[in-house]
């Protein structure tokens, strides 16, 4: 098992420029999300989805978007970057019921827009 | 008002310490308390979980829950500088059917040997 993987692990961007960040899980877990790590602060989430299909807002979902076509695969896309958007990107993944509150993270994606 | 309060250190302590990271809460809805362990450029992963208020140990760790003072706590025993990570507590609760977790800011902690 892989778990969860992400692409690229590092990227910079200039303002205005778009990118996809790729999520993908191997363990069949119907719940995925997005967050963001800005530096000293938590986790902030960006989307989350619960199954393929089925896409919900998070806490801060502005100039970002999602798409959930399998189970395995939950991309981010980023549209006309901006430097507030430097950040950590992080996705995980969870099972849905009682298994929630064990989130599953792939490793990151450093972003900086300048 | 954030829903999760975390004092995020930095914290420094010596090797075989006692060490005591808190959280406080306001949203009386959360049902579940978990406490995520994060090394330097790492992911977060699980560290512990607890549902009630009261006591839960793992080994050197124990998560506390007090419901009524809204406020959690993890204690890590004999501190190791293998324990030297960023802490993030985070809490749950439904909402419309989905589960997500709300996190704390996390502390940095450093065990010095």
């Amino acid at each position: 098992n892989a778990g969860v993987t992400q692409t690229p692990k590092f990227r910079i961007l200039k303002i205005g420029q778009s990118m996809t960040l790729q999520c993908a899980q191997d363990m069949n877990h119907n719940y995925m999300y997005w967050y963001r790590q800005d530096p000293g602060m938590g986790l902030k989430l960006i989307y989350y989805s619960v199954g393929a299909g089925i896409t919900d807002k998070g806490e801060v979902p502005n100039g970002y978007n999602v798409s959930r076509s399998t189970t395995e695969d939950f991309p981010l896309r980023l549209e006309l970057a901006a430097p507030s958007q430097t950040s950590v990107y992080f996705c995980a993944s969870s099972k849905p019921g009682q298994g929630h509150y064990e989130q599953y993270f792939g490793p990151g994606t450093r972003l900086t827009v300048t | 008002q954030k829903e999760v309060e975390q004092d995020p250190g930095p914290l420094s302590v010596p090797e075989g310490a006692i060490v005591s990271l808190n959280c406080t809460y306001s949203n009386s809805a959360f049902q579940y308390f978990m406490w995520y362990r994060q090394y330097s450029r790492k992911g977060p992963e699980l560290l512990m979980y607890t549902y009630s208020s009261g006591n839960k140990e793992d080994g050197r760790f124990t998560a506390q829950v007090d419901k009524s003072s809204k406020y959690i706590s993890l204690f890590i025993r004999d501190s190791q500088p293998s324990d030297s990570a960023t802490y993030l507590c985070a809490m749950s609760a439904s909402f419309q059917g989905a589960q997500k977790l709300v996190f704390g800011q996390g502390t940095r902690l450093t065990i010095n040997p």
